[in-house]
């Protein structure tokens, strides 16, 4: 069965202050790792897929990266309009859906 | 702005009773899911449909049923309602390509159906 392992939970960073977010994987097959962001009251919005290991892509203040069993999501020098949850998702060889994590809450404080 | 449309916002009902939440999928998309949201369980997938076709469940109670209709709308029905189906349901859509192709697509949420069961 996939799993999906977010960390931390929760981060508090400041203005300016980079960091990054774990997302840890077990998939028998992985056929896309996915990030999305998510503001409260509001569903998730897309912002990477990632389909193998060493494979990296860019956003603005966001890289998101993939190794054969993680990804991370790089944040260089957040701004508070940054703060959001953000979601992990896999998709195995079993099916299209996607299998999320339970996000890393992230607020940048000025 | 997704492109996929969700009705109601807000829905507050009594347990046992049965209410019915509506998605239309981005324009073209053929491939609807129906994913609940609580804040100690996080996104859970529930069901997904394919051009009017279940394809594959997730963790959907027998309570709940959906379906999805010629013009390629769904509706997720759940019934016997208890408060711990409080949570939001989210619709997403996404274009659907079969099993054996190459398959990119990410899903394309809805805003979501905020449901309170008292």
């Amino acid at each position: 069965e996939d799993q999906v392992t977010q960390s931390p939970e929760a981060l508090r960073l400041q203005e300016g202050e980079s960091s990054s977010l774990n997302c840890s994987y077990t998939v028998s097959g992985l056929r896309g790792l996915f990030w999305y962001r998510q503001d409260p009251g509001k569903g998730p919005e897309f912002l990477f897929t990632l389909y193998s290991a060493g494979e990296e892509k860019e956003k603005e203040r966001l890289k998101a990266t993939l190794t054969k069993k993680e990804s991370f999501l790089h944040i260089t020098a957040p701004k508070p309009e940054d703060s959001a949850t953000y979601l992990c998702a896999v998709r195995s060889n079993s099916g299209y859906a996607l299998n999320f994590g339970k996000g890393t809450s992230l607020l940048v404080t000025p | 702005d997704s492109g996929v449309t969700q009705t109601p916002k807000h829905l507050i009902t009594a347990t046992g009773q049965r209410v019915t939440l509506r998605c239309s999928p981005r324009s073209g998309d053929l491939s609807v899911y129906w994913y609940q949201q609580s804040l100690d369980q996080g996104l859970q997938f529930l069901i997904q449909y394919y051009n009017g076709e279940e394809r594959a469940k997730g963790n959907i109670l027998e309570r709940f049923s959906a379906q999805q209709f010629p013009d390629l709308h769904s509706e997720l029905n759940l019934s016997s309602l208890e408060l711990g189906d409080s949570a939001l349901y989210f619709c997403a859509s996404s274009a659907q390509l079969e099993r054996g192709a190459s398959n990119t697509g990410e899903l394309f949420f809805g805003e979501g159906s905020r449901l309170t069961v008292l």
